[in-house]
């Protein structure tokens, strides 16, 4: 099945700064999400982003479909930026969400 | 709209116990999916529901369970509880579009946080 990498692993950023993680996906897709999960555990849905760029304020996500990633930039980044940021594509058979293993952003003051 | 609901948010069973968790989707999505996430696994596809109908189904044993009823709302079952299925464990509502490029976009409920001791 389809495989997911992100990087980096873990992240440390002082406020105000600029990061970019990034998502490697292993066969071509037509649907990628990016997702933040908050400390309480939900998935906030960032990004719809199958191709193409797409930006919602300080963030912005860029999918090239036929290279297999996709880049999520977050800039000015704040305090509340904090948690994990996970990328997430659907299978071959169109069912499901196969995720990688999450970014983990730290955000401190 | 309101946003997918799950119930309860937080759970505490023994072993070899069951237990149900609830699910309502967003109101006209006909999909629900679940997953699992724990530290170890990360998070895993469950199984999926349509139209009251088991359409996909991940890697795990059959003590887990579900059902999606008339109005799109979905229960999954866990019987016989071990330990290692201490997890969260999430649904979610799947809008699918048609038309010139299929799209299908999930969106989660808060989950509901299962500890079995």
């Amino acid at each position: 099945g389809i495989q997911v990498e992100q990087s980096p692993p873990d992240l440390i950023l002082q406020e105000g700064a600029n990061s970019t993680l990034r998502c490697n996906f292993s066969d071509s897709v037509n649907n990628l999400q990016w997702f933040h999960q908050n400390p309480w555990g939900q998935l906030i849905n960032l990004f719809y982003i199958p191709s193409g760029t797409k930006q919602n304020g300080r963030l912005s996500a860029t999918t090239v479909a036929t290279e297999r990633y996709s880049l999520l930039y977050i800039s000015s980044s704040q305090t509340t930026d904090s948690g994990v940021y996970f990328c997430a594509v659907l299978n071959q058979a169109g069912t499901a969400l196969i995720f990688g293993k999450g970014t983990t952003l730290s955000v401190s003051s | 709209k309101a946003g997918v609901t799950q119930t309860p948010r937080y759970l505490i069973k023994t072993r070899g116990q069951q237990v149900t968790l609830s699910c309502s989707p967003i109101s006209g999505h006909r999909s629900v999916s679940w997953y699992q996430q724990t530290p170890g696994q990360g998070l895993q596809f469950l199984f999926e529901y349509f139209s009251e109908t088991q359409r996909n189904k991940g890697n795990f044993p059959g003590r887990f369970s579900g059902r999606q009823f008339s109005n799109s709302r979905s229960e999954m079952n866990v019987s016989t509880l071990e330990l290692g299925d201490s997890a969260l464990y999430l649904c979610a509502s799947t809008l699918r579009t048609s038309g010139g490029a299929s799209s299908y976009e999930q969106y989660f409920g808060p989950g509901t946080r299962l500890t079995v001791t």
